[in-house]
């Protein structure tokens, strides 16, 4: 199947700082691909979608401003938590959609804030 | 609006033993249904999928799901459950169109010796 690799897989971070997550699709291209946001023992919340070439698409209550997604390429999404504070401590994990509507997730990556 | 019941937040069974978790569904028409699951700290890996045609479909690592219409459920299954397959599993709808993508709370296994 498709693969969809996260870096880093966790970071940590001083409140007020800037911090990039980079998905990649290793064998495929994906002018779509998601990004979403999972608190402790709960369900996967779409935050936007990234679209290769325009803006991304957010979901209602996501922050533009402190979420912001750049897809550079075929091949790349980032996700760059601005001005982070401890309440964005959480698991990010990315997605891009398979030729037949699955969709393959990257690892994941855990963002703690001090 | 399509949404997602996974009954069950977490369940124990023993090493050897039959599974069986369940899923439901809201939604008019037949949707993509699948079943994710996810290790400690990892994203999620797909195990099996059904669009369409025989209802009852195989997925990876032993794992089955059976899609029952009148029913609006979508349940997997495995029957022998092994330590590795303790893990949290999460059935996802999708509509149509790839954003349309909802999955259930998800549900904890445990497997005990």
């Amino acid at each position: 199947g498709a693969v969809v690799s996260q870096h880093p897989s966790w970071v940590i971070c001083k409140s007020g700082t800037s911090v990039k997550i980079e998905c990649r699709s290793l064998d495929f291209q994906a002018t779509t691909m998601f990004w979403y946001r999972q608190f402790p023992k709960q369900s996967l919340m779409l935050m936007a979608t990234s679209n290769e070439g325009s803006k991304a698409t957010y979901e209602q209550g996501v922050e533009k401003d402190k979420f912001l997604i750049n897809h550079a390429s075929l091949t790349l999404s980032t996700l760059t938590v601005t001005s982070a504070h401890p309440e964005d401590s959480s698991f990010y994990i990315c997605s891009a959609p398979g030729d037949t509507g699955e969709l393959f997730f990257g690892e994941g990556s855990r963002l703690t804030v001090l | 609006a399509q949404s997602v019941t996974q009954p069950d937040i977490h369940i124990t069974v023993s090493e050897g033993a039959s599974l069986e978790l369940r899923c439901n569904y809201s939604y008019g028409a037949t949707p993509y249904l699948f079943w994710y699951v996810q290790s400690p700290g990892q994203g999620l890996q797909l195990l099996l999928k059904y669009f369409s045609g025989d209802t009852l479909v195989q997925g990876i690592k032993g794992f089955e799901a059976e899609f029952k219409r009148s029913q609006s459920s979508f349940n997997l299954r495995k029957p022998s459950v092994h330590w590795s397959d303790a893990a949290e599993y999460f059935c996802a709808v999708n509509s149509g169109g790839y954003q349309k993508v909802t999955f259930g709370t998800g549900t904890k296994l445990q497997v005990i010796p």
